[in-house]
């Protein structure tokens, strides 16, 4: 199985900041990310596929990027409606996701 | 809109199967695309447990192919999901899901999502 981990796994952040979260795969897979965000009782919701694709409907101030083992998506102005965990799959092989990374009000 | 919806008993005996089922309204699942279950213990992460095409093709997570049945019926445009000797560690929320097709190749992320459903495992 493709490993994927998250850093970090949880930050403080304020309306307004520009946050980045990073992901790393255990091995290659090219640009087969995809990122989804999920609030508390809700199901995820897919944000970016295929590295840095925005899904339609998405708001810009939401971007990916990387490829190989190393990728990050980065909230360019966070909104209050962007506090939620962050998690990254890969569907390079048998779908795996990372851990997530939980982002809250500082 | 693409609409999933899971119902099944949210809760399961140990040792015996978990069965679920997931509507889909809005699309025919005839029309093509896979659809995939994917599970979330409280307060952890996300798993992927299998995905099922309309023509019946399934593939599983590894970890679970033993235990793990994907069937799909498309005459009432559903697809269930089967999961025998179920522990305390099957415990979860589960998801249905879409997965997503670009350019007519199957792509394994999921654009679509049910609201999930909790499943205890307990006696």
């Amino acid at each position: 199985a493709i490993r994927m981990t998250q850093s970090p796994s949880s930050f403080s952040a304020s309306t307004g900041d520009r946050v980045t979260i990073t992901c790393r795969a255990s091995q290659g897979i090219s640009s087969y990310l995809a990122w989804y965000q999920q609030k508390p009782g809700k199901a995820p919701k897919l944000l970016i596929y295929a590295a840095s694709t925005l899904q339609s409907g998405v708001p810009s101030r939401f971007s990916g990027s990387g490829s190989g083992t190393d990728f990050t998506l980065t909230i360019s102005c966070l909104q209050s409606e962007d506090f939620a965990t962050y998690y990254c799959q890969q569907y390079y092989s048998y779908p795996t996701f990372g851990p997530g990374t939980k982002v809250d009000i500082k | 809109q693409v609409q999933l919806q899971e119902s099944g008993p949210g809760l399961v005996k140990p040792s015996e199967t978990l069965s679920l089922t997931c509507a889909v309204s809005g699309y025919s699942i005839s029309s093509g695309y896979y659809w995939g279950w994917i599970r979330q213990p409280p307060g952890k992460g996300l798993e992927w447990i299998g995905s099922i095409y309309h023509s019946g093709s399934t593939y599983y997570n590894p970890s679970l192919k033993s235990r793990v049945t994907i069937s799909v019926d498309t005459s009432k445009n559903q697809f269930s999901l089967k999961l025998s000797s179920v522990t305390a560690a099957d415990t979860a929320v589960y998801y249905c899901a879409r997965g997503a097709m670009v350019r007519g190749v199957k792509r394994d992320y999921f654009d679509y999502w049910g609201q999930g459903t909790l499943v205890t495992v307990s006696s």
